[in-house]
Parts: structure tokens; C-alpha cells; sequence
């Protein structure tokens, strides 16, 4: 769904933590979802996708997971460090169309 | 490979005036989306240019204009500005048209008075 609100969803973590971020999205006809992580006064910077035929796509340190029957994503961090610390958005698209809709991030808070 | 990159970083302008805001795709891409982040949101699509035509564009009024060069770098221009205009602006360069692994620079922080 659309991002909205000012006060974002925050997920606290010790370092070395494992980290698990939530994002519902509300079109059924999505197909293709991408994390994002934004640090302050930075761009989006990519993390990983996925296409609806895969339930789960693993990267170094990262793992997204699909359940398309009730429309959730995930974005498992492993050994969260304190350089993980930002906030995470994911997006989706619909299929035929160019644009990528941003949800609600969630902003990741690790301590030492 | 060189990254996404714009410019200017930074932008004052006042209620009225126009604005063009600059876009350099990463090497190997020739598609560009912008994107435009109010405060404490999600990044909100305004139009992608794929081999310098128009390839897309989201609910933002005709105001918001773009180009796309040879080179594959891209303008934003945004017409009569308003107010709520005042945005981090966002470029994404990608390997193709469509959604797939857009790139995104650093922003321009467009501020409105």
C-alpha cells in the first residue's frame, strides 16, 4: 500500500540480533517486490527482490520471504549490525505498469 | 561503475518560479524513474523515460515535466511551484523499462518558500 503517517513503525535490536521487518501490501496483482534500505540524507539504497513466483530469495545477510495468500512480505537481517541501522521500505508492482508503490517503512534501530 | 547521480543537492526557490532538477544513470542503464519523497514517506512515482520518450507516469499534474538525452541522463522540471512541492526528489536508473532493480541517487532537496 502507499506510505503514509510521519511516525514510522521502529524495530529495536541488539547487535548480533536477528532482525525480522513486516510489510503488508493491498494489491493482489503485485508481482514483483523490492526491498529498499534508506539511511538519513540518502537515496533508497536496493537490497533485494523478488517475483511472485518464488516464496523466498536469499542474499548475503538477507532473506525475503513471500506469502502471497495473505498478501505479506519480510525482510529477515541476519547479524544485524549497528551499520543496519536505517529505515527499510519495502515497494511492489503491478504487472504492465512501470511504477514501483513505496509502503510504510519501518526504521531499524541497532545498539552496540 | 559509476552510481546514479544528481544535482543540484540542494535548492531554494520560491512559489512561482520553475526548476530543473539533474539526473546521471548509472553506466549500463538506459531507463530513468523520478521519484518524489515528502517528509517522513515512501517515495511516490512521478514518470519513467526510457530511450528518451515518456515510459509511465504517476498522479502528478502536468506541471511536472521531464526529458531524457541520449546519454540517458534525465530532467525534472516542475513548473509554478507550490509549496507543497518541497520534497526530497529522487532519480532511479535501471537496465530496462519497467520496475526491475531501479537504482536511486543521492536526492535533491527541493525546499519552497
Amino acid at each position: 500500500g502507499e506510505s503514509v503517517g510521519l511516525h514510522l513503525p521502529t524495530l529495536s535490536v541488539q547487535e548480533g540480533d536477528n532482525s525480522i521487518i513486516n510489510c503488508a501490501y493491498s494489491n493482489s496483482a503485485s508481482d514483483y517486490f523490492i526491498w529498499y534500505k534508506q539511511e538519513s540524507g540518502k537515496g533508497p539504497q536496493f537490497i533485494i527482490d523478488i517475483r511472485s513466483n518464488m516464496d523466498k530469495r536469499q542474499g548475503q545477510r538477507v532473506t525475503v520471504l513471500l506469502n502471497k495468500t495473505v498478501k505479506h512480505l519480510s525482510l529477515q537481517i541476519a547479524a544485524t549490525q549497528p551499520g543496519d541501522s536505517a529505515v527499510y521500505f519495502c515497494a511492489e508492482n503491478q504487472r504492465g505498469f512501470q511504477k514501483l508503490v513505496f509502503g510504510t517503512g519501518t526504521r531499524l534501530l541497532v545498539s552496540p | 561503475e559509476t552510481g546514479v547521480t544528481q544535482s543540484p543537492t540542494h535548492l531554494i526557490k520560491t512559489r512561482g518560479q520553475q526548476v530543473t532538477l539533474r539526473c546521471s544513470s548509472q553506466s549500463g542503464h538506459n531507463t530513468v524513474s523520478w521519484y518524489q519523497q515528502a517528509l517522513g514517506q515512501g517515495p511516490q512515482f512521478i514518470f519513467q523515460y526510457y530511450r528518451e520518450e515518456e515510459n509511465g507516469r504517476g498522479n502528478f499534474p502536468p506541471r511536472f515535466s521531464g526529458l531524457q538525452f541520449p546519454n540517458y541522463s534525465s530532467e525534472l522540471n516542475v513548473n509554478a511551484l507550490e509549496l507543497d512541492d518541497s520534497a526530497l526528489y529522487l532519480c532511479a536508473s535501471s537496465r530496462d523499462r519497467g520496475p526491475y532493480e531501479q537504482y536511486f541517487g543521492p536526492g535533491t532537496r527541493l525546499t519552497v518558500t
